[in-house]
């Protein structure tokens, strides 16, 4: 079985530009999760999605956005990208609320 | 809030020596999850060991066990018999409840080194 899978693994992006980060979850699990990871610390909680609603926000900007599509796929928008913003963008799936995640190898932002 | 305290940022180990790594947490829930994750450089996080705040038994998944400690809120890593796999990121996550979604707050990190 298909662990979790994100796309692409690296991209580099100039300031102001607006990036979309893409997510598949394990086979059946309809919670997907976005963390961002700045080098040095610990993931940060973006978003949950469940059932294709969202059903919590982490501290962060409105410049950050994210939907889950009906087969549980997810995309993380980000607008106006600051050289802030550059960090690993962590997907995590899980089969209901409140069950085990699982992460998938993650997305390498860089903004220059 | 809750508070994930991970207070050793890098450990040194010599192969097939034991090693145990340090996380506190703080929540006021009465039910909480505690998870240990692995990242290798390549980045992904890879689940290691998970204890229920209700679990009356200490996790244990292969070499890995987990010191739960309700009363002093500690949840330590133990990995026994190191080998020079296990060099990596280890991170302390908390799942809690907090406006109806289910997130992971993680520590700091502790990288732990483990030498021939």
């Amino acid at each position: 079985d298909a662990g979790v899978t994100q796309s692409p693994t690296h991209l580099i992006k100039t300031r102001g530009q607006q990036v979309t980060l893409r997510c598949s979850p394990i086979s059946g699990h309809k919670s997907v999760s976005w963390y961002q990871q700045v080098l040095g610390q610990g993931p940060q909680f973006i978003f949950q999605y469940y059932e294709k609603e969202e059903r919590g926000r982490g501290n962060f900007p409105d410049r950050f956005s994210a939907r889950q599509f009906p087969n549980y796929s997810s995309e993380l928008n980000v607008n106006a990208l600051l050289l802030g913003d550059s960090a690993l963008y962590l997907c995590a799936s899980s089969l209901n609320l409140g069950y085990g995640y699982t992460f998938g190898s993650g997305t390498r932002l860089t903004v220059v | 809030a809750q508070k994930i305290t991970q207070t050793q940022p890098g450990m040194f180990v010599q192969e097939k020596e034991a090693v145990t790594l340090d996380c506190t947490y703080d929540t006021s829930d009465p039910s909480y999850g505690l998870f240990w994750y692995k990242q290798p450089s390549s980045g992904e996080m890879i689940f290691l060991i998970y204890q229920g705040s209700y679990d009356q038994q200490n996790a244990t998944e292969g070499r890995y066990s987990l010191n739960f400690q309700k009363a002093r809120k500690s949840a330590n890593l133990v990995i026994s018999a190191s080998q020079l796999g296990d060099s990596a990121m280890y991170f302390c996550a908390m799942r809690g409840l907090i406006q109806g979604a289910q997130k992971l707050v993680f520590g700091q990190g502790t990288r732990l080194t483990i030498n021939p």
